[in-house]
C-alpha cells in the first residue's frame, strides 16, 4: 500500500510563473489537507478537501492559491504568478476520515528564482 | 486565537531519556498529535492524546494535561536515529481535522 505521492520532489519557477503540485493520497483516503513550511517555521495549514469539494480553505492566501481535489486523479495546489516570498515544502497529507490521523507525504520543495 | 510553544532545540545522549514539552493556547481542544520530522523528509505520526494521562508505544510515550494546556513526548533509550525535529500539533473542535503546529524542537542525540 503506497504512501502519500506528492510530485515532483522538487520544482523550481521563475518569478511570474505557475506551479502545479501534486498529490496522490493513500488508498482509501478521501481526505486531503495542504501544508506549508517556511525554513525554521512550523507547518501552516492551507486547505482541506474531500473529492470534488473543498471544506476549509481558512488557511490559503486570498490570491494566486487554488487547490482541487478532483473525482478522478490527484489533488493539485496551483500557485499562479510565483513570487520569491512563495518559496517553502509544501506537504500533502490523507486521511480516511476527517479528524483521524493523517499521513504526510514527502512534499515538494518549491525555489522560485 | 491559538499559539503552541516547544523549545527550539534540545540535545541528549545515546541511551537516555528526554522530555520535550510543548504548552499551547487554544480554544475547543480537541486531541493534541506528536509528529517526527526527519531533515528534508515527511512528518511521520508518533501519538495521539485527546484524554489527560500518559500514553506508551515502545520507547516514546506521550503525556497530556488539557486544565494546564501542557503535553510532554518523552524518548527512552536514545538511538542516534532519533535525532529529528519533534512537532507538537494541536486540533481544534469544529476545524474539521486540520492541525495547527508548534515551530518543532530539534533534537541532536550525541553519542
Amino acid at each position: 500500500n503506497a504512501g502519500v505521492m506528492q510530485n515532483p520532489r522538487h520544482l523550481v519557477r521563475r518569478r511570474g510563473q505557475e506551479a502545479r503540485l501534486r498529490c496522490s493520497p493513500m488508498k482509501g483516503h478521501s481526505h486531503v489537507y495542504w501544508y506549508r513550511q517556511l525554513p525554521e517555521e512550523g507547518l501552516k495549514f492551507m486547505v482541506y478537501l474531500q473529492k470534488e469539494n473543498i471544506i476549509d480553505e481558512s488557511g490559503m492566501p486570498k490570491e494566486r492559491f487554488s487547490a482541487e481535489f478532483p473525482k478522478e486523479g490527484p489533488s493539485i495546489l496551483r500557485i499562479q504568478q510565483v513570487v520569491r516570498g512563495d518559496s517553502a515544502a509544501y506537504f500533502c497529507a490523507s486521511s480516511p476520515q476527517g479528524g483521524a490521523e493523517a499521513f504526510f507525504g514527502q512534499g515538494t520543495r518549491l525555489t522560485v528564482v | 486565537g491559538q499559539n503552541i510553544d516547544q523549545p527550539t532545540e534540545m540535545t541528549a545522549t545515546e541511551g537516555a531519556i528526554v522530555q520535550i514539552n510543548c504548552t499551547y493556547q487554544t480554544s475547543g481542544f480537541n486531541g493534541l498529535f506528536w509528529y517526527q520530522q526527519h531533515a528534508g523528509e515527511a512528518p511521520t505520526f508518533l501519538s495521539y492524546n485527546v484524554l489527560d494521562g500518559l500514553e506508551e508505544k515502545g520507547r516514546f510515550s506521550s503525556f497530556l494535561s488539557r486544565s494546564k494546556g501542557y503535553s510532554y513526548l518523552l524518548l527512552k533509550e536514545l538511538q542516534m536515529k532519533d535525532s529529528a525535529s519533534y512537532l507538537c500539533a494541536v486540533r481544534r473542535r469544529g476545524s474539521q481535522g486540520n492541525l495547527i503546529f508548534g515551530k518543532g524542537t530539534k533534537l541532536s542525540v550525541k553519542p
